[in-house]
């Protein structure tokens, strides 16, 4: 099975700052790999999906962006976060394709933008 | 394309109620199906699945049965327990396309 590292695990930023999140998979290769937000007490948001190294779809317009540099490495960023950035960001990982395999998910960030 | 729709939340039981929450797919092809659950503060961790028409996922006490004749994936459990209180999503994997989740069910169990 996949492993999925995810850090950090909360994060208080102003308003205006940057961000950097960043995701590492381990015990597979060639994932599809996600970004997910979860806002208190809703389901899951999906912001971007990727299916190999510089593939990126972004599934809703907004603040931030996605970059794969790396097969196993996902990263979310913010150039100046707002405070409608706060929430739990969830990093998950598939196999890439034809296993119909479930997906596995990271542990989470917790971030409150100030 | 692909979905996935499940019963709106949140659900309040009593300890060792009956748990049914319902969830119904629309997918091409010969999708996997899949239930995960949420604890509070946590990732997702997959609670069961089935792959194929008329499987049984079974993990903790939880079942449910992917029924290919009415698209549906309900989860069932006997006897809940106040440890049961998570958030619980309905999911699908097809081949070639991302997995698909439903918008989740909290579930809240008193002793």
């Amino acid at each position: 099975s996949q492993t999925i590292h995810q850090w950090p695990a909360t994060l208080v930023q102003p308003v205006g700052s940057p961000l950097s999140l960043e995701c590492t998979v381990e015990g597979t290769s060639n994932p599809n790999l996600y970004w997910y937000r979860q806002a208190a007490g809703r389901g899951l948001q999906l912001l971007f999906y990727s299916v190999g190294i510089g593939q990126i779809s972004s599934e809703v317009p907004q603040n931030l962006s996605a970059s794969r540099p790396q097969d196993r490495q996902f990263i979310l960023s913010s150039k100046k976060l707002l405070l409608s950035d706060s929430g739990f960001y969830l990093c998950a990982s598939s196999p890439l394709r034809g296993l119909n395999t479930e997906a596995f998910f990271g542990q989470g960030t917790r971030l409150t933008v100030v | 394309g692909n979905s996935v729709t499940q019963m709106e939340g949140p659900v309040t039981l009593s300890e060792e109620a009956f748990l049914t929450i319902n969830c119904t797919y629309t997918a091409t092809g010969y999708p996997s199906l899949f239930w995960y659950v949420q604890y509070p503060g946590e990732g997702l961790q997959l609670l069961l699945k089935a792959t194929k028409a008329d499987d049984k996922g079974s993990n903790k006490g939880f079942e449910a049965t992917y029924r290919k004749e009415t698209t549906s994936f309900h989860l069932e459990k006997g006897s809940v327990q106040v440890s049961d209180s998570a958030v619980y999503f309905c999911a699908l994997s097809s081949s070639y396309d991302k997995v698909i989740f439903g918008p989740g069910t909290s579930l809240s169990v008193i002793p």
